[in-house]
């Protein structure tokens, strides 16, 4: 099946500061998510990335399908920002999709 | 986006006790999954619940152990039965929106088994 790889598995970093979490994958995939979990355990949802760009405010996300990653960019960070970032991809529909293991990013004040 | 609610939101179990979680969606949707996230850890798909089916288990998930309802397009029920404290995590209900692409949660239910 197919392997997730995030990177760093963790980052600390001072509020107001800029990020780039990665996410390598196994093999060719057709469905590919950013989450964001809060500290409560909440799962949001933001982006949905096959491939291209897309922005929402202070985050951006890139995949490239032909080489098998995608990023997630978070600029100007605030202590809300703090949690887990997961990624996860899939070969078609929401179905069957993997999670990767995750980064959790932690903002200072 | 749909607005998924579950109950309960928290519990604490007995081991060898069972727990049924509930899972209700604001608008009718197709397809609909559980997760479990064990502490500290990513999330892993338990099963897809199918309306008026029996639902599909992923490997290392079994209906005697989950098994799962789904009466209609808003609603569906997974029970943790005969639990340890192996089961402690959150479980996570979700959804697709209509394209069949992006899913959504709930906010999860946190099950401590003492």
């Amino acid at each position: 099946g197919i392997q997730v790889e995030q990177s760093p598995p963790d980052l600390i970093l001072q509020e107001g500061a800029n990020s780039t979490l990665r996410c390598n994958f196994s093999d060719s995939v057709n469905n590919l998510q950013w989450f964001h979990q809060n500290p409560w355990g909440q799962l949001i949802n933001l982006f949905y990335i096959p491939s291209g760009t897309k922005q929402n405010g202070r985050l951006s996300a890139t995949t490239v399908a032909t080489e098998r990653y995608s990023l997630l960019y978070i600029s100007s960070s605030q202590t809300t920002d703090s949690g887990v970032y997961f990624c996860a991809v899939g070969e078609s529909s929401a179905s069957k999709i993997i999670f990767g293991s995750g980064t959790r990013l932690s903002i200072r004040p | 986006s749909a607005v998924i609610s579950q109950k309960p939101s928290r519990d604490i179990c007995q081991r060898g006790t069972s727990l049924t979680i509930q899972c209700q969606v604001d608008s009718q949707v197709t397809m609909m999954f559980w997760y479990r996230q064990q502490p500290g850890q990513s999330l892993t798909l338990i099963a897809t619940a199918n309306q008026g089916s029996e639902a599909t288990y992923e490997s290392g998930f079994v209906i005697d152990k989950f098994p799962i309802s789904r009466p209609n397009l808003t609603f569906s029920t997974l029970t943790v039965s005969n639990m340890s404290p192996e089961d402690s995590s959150i479980y996570l209900c979700s959804v697709a929106e209509s394209s069949g692409n992006t899913i959504y949660f709930g906010e999860g239910s946190w099950l401590t088994v003492v």
